[in-house]
């Protein structure tokens, strides 16, 4: 089936800007995560939903980032007045539930970059 | 804060020649995840361990995890190129709802 996918693959803004980076978590897994991947570096946690809501923020490094989820499945990741330390690849990840091998399953990612 | 620490962080190593990667974490943990990145791309699940003693293995890699001693090994066996990539190990903290991840061992496989 389908795996996750994330919109755009490729994202490249001047400081200043607002960004949205989309995810599409895999059908029926309820618990979506965002995580940011620096070059040469594990991905960090950002923020993990539980349906609609985000049930765990913070990961956020500060109120530029905000993420909704508003029907339980597709997630936008914002960023407000994007900074060249935002430069990053930004990866969503799924998962079928909390109460299980808590498995998550990655996205390609969206690679971020601001001039 | 939990930590989670790999070693080595670069490793090149020959076709056929046997290696283990160390993955060391901070906290009281039951579960602890092995990830696959190539050069560009996403993360693959490798491996889930669930409990102390726990060992998976899957073509030339194998993984186990001790929770008392907080450390996961991945052992490679005769290896080939075609394993060269990153490999990432990663607990979830005590809600299961984040994912902490190692820096990562780049694994070079030399002909």
């Amino acid at each position: 089936g389908a795996g996750v996918s994330q919109t755009p693959s490729n994202k490249v803004t001047e400081k200043g800007k607002y960004v949205e980076l989309r995810c599409d978590p895999i059908s029926g897994h309820t618990a979506l995560y965002w995580y940011r991947q620096s070059l040469g570096q594990g991905p960090e946690f950002l923020i993990y939903f539980q349906g609609t809501g985000a049930a765990d923020d913070s990961g956020l490094p500060n109120d530029r980032f905000f993420a909704v989820r508003p029907e339980g499945s597709v997630s936008t990741l914002k960023i407000q007045r994007t900074e060249r330390g935002d430069s990053a690849v930004y990866l969503c990840a799924s998962s079928p539930s909390r109460d299980s091998t808590n498995e998550q399953f990655f996205g390609p990612g969206t690679r971020l970059t601001v001039l | 804060e939990l930590k989670v620490e790999q070693n080595p962080l670069f490793l090149s190593m020959q076709e056929g020649k046997n290696y283990t990667i160390y993955c060391n974490y901070s906290t009281t943990s039951d579960r602890l995840y092995w990830y696959r990145q190539d050069p560009g791309k996403s993360l693959e699940s490798l491996f889930v361990l669930l409990s102390n003693g726990a060992v998976k293995q899957e073509g030339r890699l194998m993984a186990s995890l001790d929770t008392k001693a907080r450390l996961s090994t991945l052992h490679i066996t005769a290896a080939v190129h075609d394993l060269s990539a990153t490999y990432f190990c990663a607990v979830d903290n005590w809600a299961g709802n984040q994912f902490y991840f190692g820096t990562g061992t780049s694994l070079t496989v030399i002909p």
